[in-house]
């Protein structure tokens, strides 16, 4: 079956603009969670969705949001761009929200902040 | 979570056995011991996970200690496909928060 698809693979924004990324989780998955990478401090958790509803958010700013879908697609959107937010963004998905440890992982968004 | 600490760095030649250590001491009864890899550029991949009993699947084998204050996974026919960074996750296993947290890893290299 189809993986955890994130929409697009790279992107190049300008310092001040504003980004939306997307994630299309494997059918049957009804939970989204995001995660940010950067060399610096790794991967660190921003938000999690089920059934349209924010679960569980991470330690960012307000410029850091997301949404779901009723089809549980899922959407992150980053405002006022800055440098530092140049990561790699990934998506995952699972069969319902708190489901242990059980996440499949998209192969992430690459955002470049110039 | 329960924290965990991991060597940051092994080596191993392909054909062998990697055993790759995670030591989390301050384990509570209710936490599974997870582990994930991150291949370069890649998504985060699910190996294994354990409660208290050794596992094993396709991919690997988890041998948890008796006492659970440490584990470690055992890729027992390493090949170059399998360098990557190890993440070693303790958390619990029910519906109690839905994050992972990383720690650092094990950049595990797979020589020829």
């Amino acid at each position: 079956k189809a993986g955890v698809t994130q929409t697009p693979r790279y992107l190049i924004k300008t310092r001040g603009q504003q980004v939306t990324l997307s994630c299309s989780p494997i059918s049957g998955h009804r939970s989204v969670s995001w995660y940010q990478q950067t060399p610096g401090q790794g991967l660190q958790f921003l938000f999690e969705y089920f059934s349209e509803t924010q679960r569980n958010k991470g330690n960012f700013p307000g410029r850091f949001s997301g949404r779901q879908f009723s089809n549980s697609r899922s959407e992150m959107n980053v405002s006022t761009l800055e440098l530092g937010d140049s990561a790699l963004y990934l998506c995952a998905s699972s069969l319902a929200a708190g489901t242990g440890g059980l996440y499949t992982f998209g192969s992430g968004t690459r955002l470049t902040v110039v | 979570d329960a924290k965990t600490t991991q060597p940051p760095s092994m080596d191993c030649a392909e054909g062998r056995a990697a055993n790759l250590p995670c030591n989390h001491s301050t384990i509570s009864g209710n936490e599974y011991v997870y582990w994930y890899r991150q291949i370069h550029s890649q998504g985060p991949q699910y190996i294994i996970h354990g409660l208290k009993n050794n596992e094993t699947n396709e991919m690997a084998s988890l041998i948890i200690t008796e006492d659970r204050k440490s584990s470690t996974l055992i890729l027992p026919h390493a090949t170059l496909r399998d360098t990557a960074v190890y993440y070693c996750i303790v958390r619990p296993g029910e519906t109690s928060g839905s994050r992972l947290t990383f720690g650092e890893g094990t950049q595990l290299t797979v020589n020829p």
